[in-house]
């Protein structure tokens, strides 16, 4: 079975500074798609990043980027240059591939990130 | 903004009644999902819903149904309301066929039962 594991729930970091936040996953699927989402209190989850268990290189989108090891079963977020407004929930999330059948996402239980000015 | 939406925004219902959540679809997608989150926790999968047909469902008794339409917009409905069913409820939408297929989610609907 799919699993995902944070076991940070909460987390402070000073404005300005990196942080990583860590996921561990579990899965027996060849193929399968990591993902990060940011959760502010508004509710709505927003897409930040994205990292195929078969790409090479680590995967990158502007502040965000993607730590994955694979022979860990590892895929930590970091976050340079914490700003303000990245206090929000973030929680880790793994779709296996079935081949065009069940596409789902299965989440982990999230890491409250507080940036403090 | 993703261009998901739902509605409506917030719901109150008591418990043994039925609730109906609607969701559309970004532009250019086919793939509906539903996911239940409950206070503290990480979205659980109920169902997915591909070309108007259920593509999936995850550990969710009958009572949760669902419908697609031919615009790809969805319906999530819920019978016979119980207190656990309060949550919120995110759709997300996404393109079946792409294997990167990020579901990219709306707003969500909290649902409270009393």
């Amino acid at each position: 079975a799919q699993k995902i594991t944070q076991t940070q729930p909460g987390m402070f970091v000073q404005e300005k500074e990196a942080v990583t936040l860590d996921c561990t996953y579990d899965t027996s699927d060849p193929s399968y798609g990591l993902f990060w989402y940011k959760q502010p209190s508004s509710g709505e989850m927003i897409f930040l990043i994205y990292q195929g268990s078969y790409d090479q290189q680590n995967a990158t989108e502007g502040r965000y980027s993607l730590n994955f090891q694979k022979a860990r079963k590892s895929a930590n977020l970091v976050i340079s240059a914490s700003q303000l407004g990245d206090s929000a929930m973030y929680f880790c999330a793994m779709r296996g591939y079935y081949g065009g059948a069940t596409n789902k996402l299965i989440f982990g239980t999230g890491t409250l990130l507080a940036v403090q000015p | 903004e993703t261009g998901v939406t739902q509605s409506p925004t917030h719901l109150i219902k008591t418990r043994g009644q039925q609730v109906t959540l609607r969701c559309s679809s970004q532009s250019g997608h086919n793939t509906v999902s539903w996911y239940q989150q409950a206070l503290g926790q990480g979205p659980q999968f109920i169902f997915q819903y591909y070309r108007e047909e259920e593509n999936g469902r995850g550990n969710f008794p009958p009572r949760f149904s669902g419908l697609q339409f031919p615009n790809y917009s969805s319906e999530l409905n819920v019978n016979a309301l119980e207190l656990d069913d309060s949550a919120l409820y995110l759709c997300a939408s996404s393109s079946q066929g792409e294997w990167a297929d990020t579901q990219y989610f709306g707003p969500g609907t909290r649902l409270t039962v009393l």
